[in-house]
């Protein structure tokens, strides 16, 4: 079976630009979450869909959106690049094993670089 | 704000040593689990632990989450290069939905 896609895996951009990333989850998986990582650090939570709904948003600015699609397909959308917004996202999909217990599993991530 | 503290934060030991990763928290998390991550790839989950005092084996890794599910930790016997990479552990928090919290990573070397 398929693991979680993303796409681009890498990607450059200019400050003030604007950028989507896009994922697929594991077939039979619902819930999409997205991460950034920054170099040196671990992955920091930006967002999570279930069922096309958002159901939870990081500490992050309002530059940043996603959506789900009916497929349950996701994309992240940052408006108006940053220099600091250069890093590794990461897309993780989950199936509830238990009340609680959601088991993520990651994409390959897109590296993004903002110029 | 949940926050996981990891350390060390570097470690760098000849195979066929042993080791261990901590994991910290004031917060309590309804499961707990541990990833590996290459450079440039995404993390691989390894295992999750649910149950306070749970503890799980994988091959030479063994991985125990504390009674008060605030704290885990992750053993390595007889380390070899090819477990080298980063480590690192995310909680799931009581209250939080799905959304997982790392820890800043332990980057492992082992050589040979």
């Amino acid at each position: 079976d398929a693991g979680v896609t993303q796409s681009p895996t890498h990607l450059i951009k200019t400050r003030g630009q604007q950028v989507t990333l896009r994922c697929s989850p594991i077939s039979g998986h619902k819930s999409v979450s997205w991460y950034q990582q920054v170099l040196g650090q671990g992955p920091q939570f930006i967002f999570q869909y279930y069922e096309k709904e958002e159901r939870g948003r990081g500490n992050f600015p309002d530059r940043f959106s996603a959506r789900q699609f009916p497929n349950y397909s996701s994309e992240l959308n940052v408006n108006a690049l940053l220099l600091g917004d250069s890093a590794l996202y990461l897309c993780a999909s989950s199936l509830p094993r238990a009340p609680s217990v959601n088991e993520q599993f990651f994409g390959p991530g897109t590296r993004l670089t903002v110029l | 704000t949940q926050l996981l503290e990891q350390s060390p934060q570097f470690l760098s030991i000849q195979e066929g040593e042993n080791l261990t990763v901590y994991c910290n928290s004031s917060s309590v998390f309804s499961s707990l689990q541990w990833y590996r991550q290459e450079p440039g790839e995404g993390p691989v989950l390894l295992v999750t632990v649910v149950t306070g005092g749970e503890v799980k084996k994988l091959k030479r890794l063994t991985f125990q989450f504390g009674d008060a599910r605030k704290d885990s930790s992750l053993h390595i016997t007889a380390a070899q290069p090819g477990d080298t990479g980063l480590y690192l552990c995310a909680g799931e928090g009581e209250t939080s939905g799905s959304r997982l919290t790392f820890g800043e990573g332990t980057q492992l070397t082992v050589n040979p």
